[in-house]
């Protein structure tokens, strides 16, 4: 399972985009890049997911770079409730195992 | 997407006894997978959960102390057993309908014990 690697700490004015990167150097061709984030200890949501191809949804953006080897989750247009901590994750779809790094806290602030 | 409900969704217990929490997914999965989130970390998988099979747990987790059933598609337990003030955490367990679908989690189960 590739190892991905986050910022621990982000802040982000309310309103504006956040972006939150993630390394995934280490990647491989059958993994899928998840992209959770867990409230104030409450069971983590997901959010999206890509494999190669970027990919948006109601919730956020998900860029992949074309090496595959980082991408960044976009949320467009920050709120108060969208503090929490971000966490990438690659899936090994032979496995089917999500193995959790210690993610970004981002801090959306007014 | 799966909807899971957990419970208890929070308990108190005394060293050395056990508890079994339930797991409860709203449709037919595949996998079911259960975490454990110690205060203030990220979360450690325990073990992978396979109907008709025996669980598979990640290193550091034993049977004995963490057992788990998985009777049907849509429903598993987890025993921690012989608890410790150590075991106090946040227990999650998640769901998928395949290796490559995306993993759902229920609420959670929060853990002290005295």
């Amino acid at each position: 399972d590739a190892k991905t690697t986050q910022p621990t700490s982000m802040d982000c004015a309310e309103g504006r985009a956040a972006n939150l990167p993630c390394n995934h150097s280490t990647i491989s061709g059958n993994e899928y890049v998840y992209w959770y984030r867990q409230i104030h200890s409450q069971g983590p949501q997901y959010i999206i997911h890509g494999l190669k191809n970027n990919e948006t949804n109601e919730m956020a953006s998900l860029i992949i770079t074309e090496d595959r080897k980082s991408s960044t989750l976009i949320l467009p247009h920050a709120t108060l409730r969208d503090t929490a901590v971000y966490y990438c994750i690659a899936l090994s779809g032979n496995t089917g195992k999500l193995i959790f790094g210690q993610g970004t806290t981002l801090q959306v602030k007014p | 997407s799966a909807v899971i409900s957990q419970k208890p969704s929070r308990d108190i217990c005394q060293r050395g006894t056990s508890l079994t929490i339930q797991c409860q997914v709203d449709s037919q999965v595949t996998m079911m997978f259960w975490y454990r989130q110690q205060p203030g970390q990220s979360l450690t998988l325990i073990a992978t959960a396979n109907q008709g099979s025996e669980a598979t747990y990640e290193s550091g987790f034993v049977i004995d102390k963490f057992p788990i059933s998985r009777p049907n598609l849509t429903f598993s337990t987890l025993t921690v057993s012989n608890m410790s003030p150590e075991d106090s955490s946040i227990y999650l367990c998640s769901a998928s309908g395949g290796m490559r679908e995306t993993q759902y989690f229920g609420p959670g189960t929060r853990l002290l014990v005295l």
